[in-house]
């Protein structure tokens, strides 16, 4: 069965860097691309990032580009999301989910992991 | 960037009733457009992907419909496990944008 596992986050000071992982099972992962959605506490969904199945492409929210960057090692089933800079406006909890297609340039998320939080504060 | 406006925020209902949730996009999005139902505390769950089409596992009380910058998700008879956010997504660019979500309480 399909399996998404967030992990890597906790409290941080504002200025300081994080990087999450995200360790998926169950399904060929290097055709799928892979995104990182966010929701601050009580608050709606908000994509952060994208990666196409193979890494040649990757977007960003406005709200996050040139802060924070995607990645993936297809050889470990893993993608990471280095989040530097940060802020109080990036505490939240960071989810990864996969596109439901593969080799699918934008899909909806079919599998999402349980999710990882991120405090940042001082 | 494309905005997806969804209403109502909130929505009391009882259970047995139908209740239909709307999103607007600001501008066509075909029918590149996904609802999805999250519980306090957990992941999002895909509902309806293409607008329309079913998600596996999910019960037929639930359809989405629309196409452009108009859709629906209605639930046809509302249960007591359906009482969640619901949220729409829209995937016609590389990036996701989603609604603000609607809140379906118990009346």
């Amino acid at each position: 069965q399909v399996q998404l596992v967030e992990s890597g986050g906790g409290v941080v000071q504002p200025g300081t860097s994080l990087r999450l992982s995200c360790a998926a099972s169950g399904f060929t992962f290097s055709s799928y691309g892979m995104n990182w959605v966010r929701q601050a506490p009580g608050k709606g969904l908000e994509w952060v990032a994208v990666i196409s199945y193979d890494g040649s492409n990757k977007d960003y929210a406005a709200s996050v580009k040139g802060r924070f960057t995607i990645s993936r090692d297809n050889s470990k089933n893993t993608i990471y999301l280095q989040m530097n800079s940060l802020r109080a406006e990036d505490t939240a909890v960071y989810y990864c989910a996969k596109y439901r297609a593969p080799y699918s340039s934008s899909t909806a998320g079919d599998y999402w992991g349980q999710g990882t939080l991120v405090t940042v504060s001082s | 960037d494309i905005q997806m406006t969804q209403s109502p925020s909130t929505l009391s209902a009882s259970v047995g009733d139908r209740v239909t949730i709307t999103c607007r996009a600001s501008q066509s999005i075909s029918r590149w457009l996904g609802w999805y139902q999250q519980k306090p505390g957990k992941a999002p769950k895909l509902l309806i992907y293409q607008a329309s089409s079913l998600e596996s596992g999910v019960p037929s009380r639930f359809s989405g419909s629309g196409s452009g910058t108009e859709f629906t998700l209605t639930i046809s008879s509302l249960q007591p496990d359906d009482f969640a956010t619901y949220y729409c997504q829209q995937f016609n660019t590389y990036s996701w944008t989603f609604g603000q979500g609607t809140k379906v309480q118990i009346k």
